[in-house]
């Protein structure tokens, strides 16, 4: 069976600090990977994915990163925190009906 | 641009009343839909994904699509307690299995299931 795990859990960080989360993905070879961010009563929205290692795409611009330097590794990361990256991250790897499954996500505040 | 929109908001049921979800969508050439629903502080669970006009069951949650009246609803047989939850909806139109930015989500519907 297919496990995803996320770290941390939880972060408390302040502004202008480095951020870096990541994301295992254990089971599965070659997994589609990707992060999606929630604001606090907002939606989901896609932040990036990637097909293969090295190899990864941005659909949104929020001064954030992303890599994956294995397989089964994601790793999303800024240098530089605002206040608006306050949030609640998940991380997913997609199947190829289309659907997704999700990690338990990392719930970032931003002070 | 395709909008999602859930209703109602929030929805209050007693443990083995059937709880039904809504979610609409605005693009008719919408071709995969999936629930999923999110536990306070917890991930994404899919629950139950559709990709033509019908009903789709998995366990006791049903699937319900009608591209024509641009509805999907989520029925919940018998809930429980342990089923409040947060119920999300995401619709996507022409699949590219590496780009999920075509999966717009819903808002979400806040399901309480008292005992």
């Amino acid at each position: 069976a297919q496990t995803i795990h996320q770290w941390p859990v939880a972060e408390i960080k302040a502004v202008g600090s480095p951020l870096s989360l990541g994301c295992t993905i254990k089971g599965k070879s070659s997994p589609n990977l990707y992060w999606y961010w929630q604001a606090t009563g907002g939606t989901l929205q896609q932040l990036f994915y990637s097909i293969t290692v090295g190899q990864v795409e941005s659909v949104v611009q929020l001064n954030l990163s992303a890599s994956r330097p294995k397989d089964d590794q994601f790793i999303l990361s800024t240098e530089k925190l605002l206040l608006s990256h306050s949030g609640f991250y998940l991380c997913a790897w997609g199947t190829g009906e289309n659907t997704l499954y999700f990690g338990a996500g990392t719930r970032l505040s931003v002070l | 641009q395709q909008k999602v929109q859930q209703s109602p908001e929030s929805l209050t049921v007693s443990e083995g009343a059937m709880a039904s979800l809504n979610c609409t969508f605005s693009d008719r050439s919408s071709d995969n839909f999936r629930w999923y629903r999110q536990h306070s502080g917890k991930g994404l669970e899919v629950l139950v994904s559709i990709f033509s006009d019908g009903e789709k069951e998995e366990g006791s949650f049903t699937a319900h699509l009608n591209r024509a009246s641009l509805h999907v609803f989520l029925h919940i047989r018998e809930p429980q307690p342990s089923d409040s939850a947060l119920y999300l909806c995401a619709v996507g139109c022409n699949y590219n299995v590496g780009d999920n930015s075509k999966l717009i989500w819903g808002l979400g519907t806040s399901l309480v299931v008292n005992p």
